[in-house]
């Protein structure tokens, strides 16, 4: 069936480095794919997102592009701060277009 | 964003018991709400969507009448957990949305059943 692929983590880093974290998508047809983050104690928010192929969401400095060609949406930051230590998620919009099918999530822990 | 509180964020509950959790969407009239189920390092795993004033769609393997979904008004939607058992022990997200645009989350509940 359809469903969302995420690196595992924890993924740990150092203030400045670069981030990525891979996502891969199963579907039929083209949905929209979202990033969601998910900060301690907090409920989630959307990150970015994007609807079309090779539309790139971009916010806070975190980008990631729709590629269809490898039915991929990695998210990539050049350089994380502390405050982006978060559990990030990667979502499909399902068939109907409305609920959301979510990767397991990666824990991001960016130390100073 | 909009902002979308859930109630009660963690409780505990004997087994056989009948735990409610609210969803409430404080400044947006919610046409849909959805209802997410989270196991230790797992996804969110989409339980059920409900339409304001319908009956709610369940996901295939989710026992509708052991989680019953109300969505009664355009601002609040409950689920119940029905005679529940340690099994049912887990993370709760409802997420609210109008008109099928952004969807935004609550901030979980976690039911422990002893």
């Amino acid at each position: 069936g359809d469903s969302v692929t995420q690196m595992e983590g924890p993924v740990t880093l150092s203030e400045e480095a670069f981030l990525t974290i891979n996502c891969t998508y199963t579907a039929t047809g083209y949905p929209s794919l979202f990033w969601y983050v998910q900060y301690p104690g907090e409920g989630l928010q959307l990150l970015l997102k994007a609807t079309k192929a090779d539309d790139k969401g971009s916010n806070k400095g975190f980008e990631a592009t729709y590629r269809k060609e490898t039915t991929s949406f990695h998210l990539e930051k050049g350089s994380v701060q502390v405050s982006d230590s978060a559990v990030y998620f990667c979502a499909r919009g399902n068939q109907a277009g409305t609920a959301l099918i979510f990767g397991k999530g990666t824990t991001l822990s960016v130390s100073s | 964003g909009a902002v979308v509180s859930q109630h009660p964020s963690w409780v505990i509950c004997k087994s056989g018991t009948s735990v409610k959790i609210e969803c409430r969407s404080l400044d947006f009239q919610a046409t849909t709400m959805f209802w997410y189920r989270q196991f230790p390092k797992q996804s969110l795993m989409l339980m059920a969507t409900s339409n304001e004033g319908s009956k709610a769609t369940y996901e295939q393997g989710v026992e509708k009448d052991k989680f019953l979904i109300n969505h009664a008004s355009l601002t609040l939607s409950t689920l119940t957990v029905t005679s529940a058992h340690p099994e049912d022990s887990s993370f709760y997200i409802c997420s609210a949305s109008h008109e099928n645009t952004e969807a935004f989350f609550g901030q979980g509940t976690r039911l422990t059943v002893v």
